[in-house]
């Protein structure tokens, strides 16, 4: 069974500074790979996801991540964060291939941009 | 808005008692997906169905069961509700069955259990 790791659990930046939160998976197959953000008091909302091909995909919003397979890795990041970038931001991945497409979540990463 | 409707929005009820949950998946989506949202436990996967069929099982417990009906709308129901039930309850929906299809998510419904 696939399990994902997201090892920052709360990251607190200034508005303005870069980001990069950390996503690993456990699977020996091929994955889908995703990361949603869920801000405050709403739904969970894909910012990206990666299914083949160039391993550096651009999300919503300024987002993007990187795919390295070698390190079971799927790192989000963003140059410059701003207030509104305040929220919860999950990693999540799929065994491929499935008939099925359960997605396997990490815990979150709460992001706090301050003014 | 992600176009994947739930009802209600928060339930409130007590230890014993058995809530049914609605989820309406977007339009032309065949696949509902429901997940349960808890501190202890994160977001989990629970079940996931197809066209009106089950596909996958997740972490869901014996006291819950889920379908999907013809109209394509998805009922989770809960019975014999424990304290720990307490969660934010989301459903999503894709339009295929497999693994190589983005997945949207309702705004969730908030059970209480007291």
């Amino acid at each position: 069974a696939q399990s994902v790791s997201q090892h920052n659990h709360h990251v607190i930046l200034s508005e303005a500074a870069s980001l990069e939160l950390g996503c690993n998976y456990s699977y020996g197959g091929t994955v889908n790979l995703f990361w949603y953000v869920q801000y405050p008091g709403q739904h969970l909302q894909l910012l990206l996801k990666y299914f083949s091909g160039d391993p550096l995909v651009k999300g919503i919003k300024g987002f993007e991540a990187e795919f390295i397979k070698s390190k079971f890795s799927f790192n989000l990041r963003k140059p410059s964060v701003q207030w509104s970038d305040t929220a919860e931001y999950f990693c999540a991945v799929n065994a491929v291939p499935g008939t099925a497409s359960k997605l396997t979540f990490g815990t979150g990463t709460r992001l706090q941009v301050t003014l | 808005d992600s176009g994947v409707t739930q009802t209600p929005k928060h339930l409130i009820t007590a230890t014993g008692q058995r809530v049914t949950l609605r989820c309406s998946p977007r339009s032309g989506d065949l696949s509902v997906y429901w997940y349960q949202q808890s501190l202890d436990q994160g977001l989990q996967f629970l079940i996931q169905y197809y066209n009106g069929e089950e596909r996958a099982k997740g972490n869901i417990l014996e006291r819950f069961s889920a379908q999907q009906f013809p109209d394509l709308h998805s009922e989770l129901n809960l019975s014999s509700l424990e304290l720990g039930d307490s969660a934010l309850y989301f459903c999503a929906s894709s339009v295929g069955p497999g693994g190589g299809y983005e997945q949207y998510f309702g705004p969730g419904t908030r059970l209480t259990v007291t």
